[in-house]
């Protein structure tokens, strides 16, 4: 089946550090593949998306490229703000399809 | 253009009540899905209607859950009894498939609290 495997957190981080957010997949074919960051107290927003292997989503100075043959879409981002603090989710959607399978979910926590 | 706009955005109940959850998807969006967030199980897929047709309801947790879908602006989600483990965030979302691959959105989400 489909699955999506994402770091524990929390990462706590201090304002302009480096941040990776590792996410790992297991589907059949080709998914699309998702970054949502939820902030506290409200719905799921979609971060960036890529669709194909070797693309690279970004959006926000977040990045994460699709790498088809370690299966993985980590998340990057260079210098982290205290308002990015939230909880991020890799989600994927299988080829053909329209749901999304969604990862457990990691809090990040960014202090000043 | 309005995101997915879900009602109530709070309810607090009693066990045993029957609670209605709202949803109005974007507009010219054709797929509808009802997810679950808790802390223990994260999020949940319910339930999903492509042109207001229910797909997989595989999810859906048992009878005292219900969903339905009357027309392309409006999903209702329904339990019946709730018990205090339906406690959870309920999120309403839509995506319309095209060819640059489905982009789900989310609405803010129905904060449920059964006591």
């Amino acid at each position: 089946g489909n699955s999506v495997t994402q770091m524990e957190g929390p990462v706590t981080l201090s304002e302009e550090a480096f941040l990776t957010i590792n996410c790992t997949y297991t589907a059949t074919g080709y998914p699309s593949l998702f970054w949502y960051v939820q902030y506290p107290g409200e719905g799921l927003q979609l971060l960036l998306k890529a669709t194909k292997a070797d693309d690279k989503g970004s959006n926000k100075g977040f990045e994460a490229t699709y790498r088809k043959e370690t299966t993985s879409f980590h998340l990057e981002k260079g210098s982290v703000q205290v308002s990015d603090s939230a909880v991020y989710f890799c989600a994927l959607s299988p080829s053909g399809y329209s749901t999304l399978t969604f990862g457990k979910g990691t809090m990040l926590l960014v202090s000043p | 253009d309005a995101g997915v706009i879900q009602s109530p955005r709070h309810e607090v109940t009693e066990m045993g009540q029957e609670v209605t959850l709202r949803c109005k998807p974007i507009s010219g969006h054709n797929s509808l899905f009802w997810y679950r967030q808790t802390m223990m199980r994260g999020l949940e897929l319910l339930i999903y209607f492509n042109n207001n047709v229910p797909i997989d309801d595989s999810g859906m947790p048992e009878d005292r859950f219900s969903a339905k879908m009357p027309n392309a602006s409006f999903s209702t989600l329904k339990i019946q009894p709730s018990e205090p483990r339906d406690s959870a965030v309920y999120f309403c979302a839509s995506s319309s498939s095209g060819p640059s691959g489905n982009t789900i959105y989310f609405g803010e989400g129905s904060w449920l609290t059964v006591v």
